[in-house]
């Protein structure tokens, strides 16, 4: 069955290291999306892309990078980790055809930043 | 900027029914409707398109008002199964592709 994969599920780093989120799916999914989740502000969008060498900045984009090398694959890069950069972080992807789609979100990440 | 999501949060007993709101300030394409329970993924509910063509959930139905930039969410007879937070998503013309989330709604379904 098609999935969509997110490692680790759990991090803990320190201030100012750089980390990478991974995100795969299988789906063969042309559009792929970050987000971030904090109590009090729902789901933000981070980075997302519609297809291969595509990337997009999103609305809480700063501090944040993304690149897509292949349409399975969309990492997400911390370049200097901050602990306002503690949260959840859902990877999710949709087909991007049509009219009616709808997204499917990994398991997330919890990232925490000490 | 966010689309308004009300109530922030309900309590329900099973069997009773909900209504969320979702208000946007600006004119819409289509809203989206998730339902994340704690500690898991946010899962698809519904797709509202301008002009009236929707695809969803059997069990869960929903209107969107071109007009006022609005969707509500109706949770009949509800379940305890639909406990959780519903997030509305919109997206602003065809082709943009990506939603703007609400801040949700949390529902608590008591026996």
């Amino acid at each position: 069955d098609a999935e969509i994969t997110q490692s680790p599920r759990h991090k803990i780093t320190e201030t100012g290291r750089q980390v990478t989120l991974a995100c795969h799916q299988t789906w063969n999914h042309n559009n792929m999306f970050w987000y971030r989740q904090d109590l009090g502000h729902g789901l933000r969008l981070i980075h997302y892309s519609y297809g291969v060498h595509d990337t997009n900045k999103g609305e809480v984009s700063d501090g944040y990078s993304v690149s897509r090398s292949n349409t399975e694959d969309l990492p997400l890069t911390l370049e200097s980790a901050a602990s306002s950069q503690t949260s959840v972080y859902f990877c999710a992807s949709s087909a991007g055809t049509g009219r009616l789609y709808e997204q499917y979100f990994g398991p997330g990440t919890r990232l925490t930043v000490t | 900027q966010q689309p308004v999501q009300s109530p922030q949060a309900v309590i329900l007993r099973e069997g009773e029914d909900a209504v969320i709101n979702c208000s946007s300030s600006k004119a819409l394409y289509s809203v989206h409707w998730y339902r994340q329970k704690h500690g898991e993924a946010p899962v698809f509910l519904m797709i509202l398109l301008k002009g009236g063509e929707q695809k969803g959930h059997e069990k869960i139905s929903a209107s969107f008002n071109e007009k006022k930039q609005q969707s509500s969410l109706y949770l009949t007879a509800s379940q305890l199964s639909y406990s959780g937070t519903y997030f509305c998503g919109t997206e602003l013309y065809f082709g943009n592709e990506k939603l703007t989330f609400g801040t949700g709604t949390r529902l608590t379904i008591i026996p």
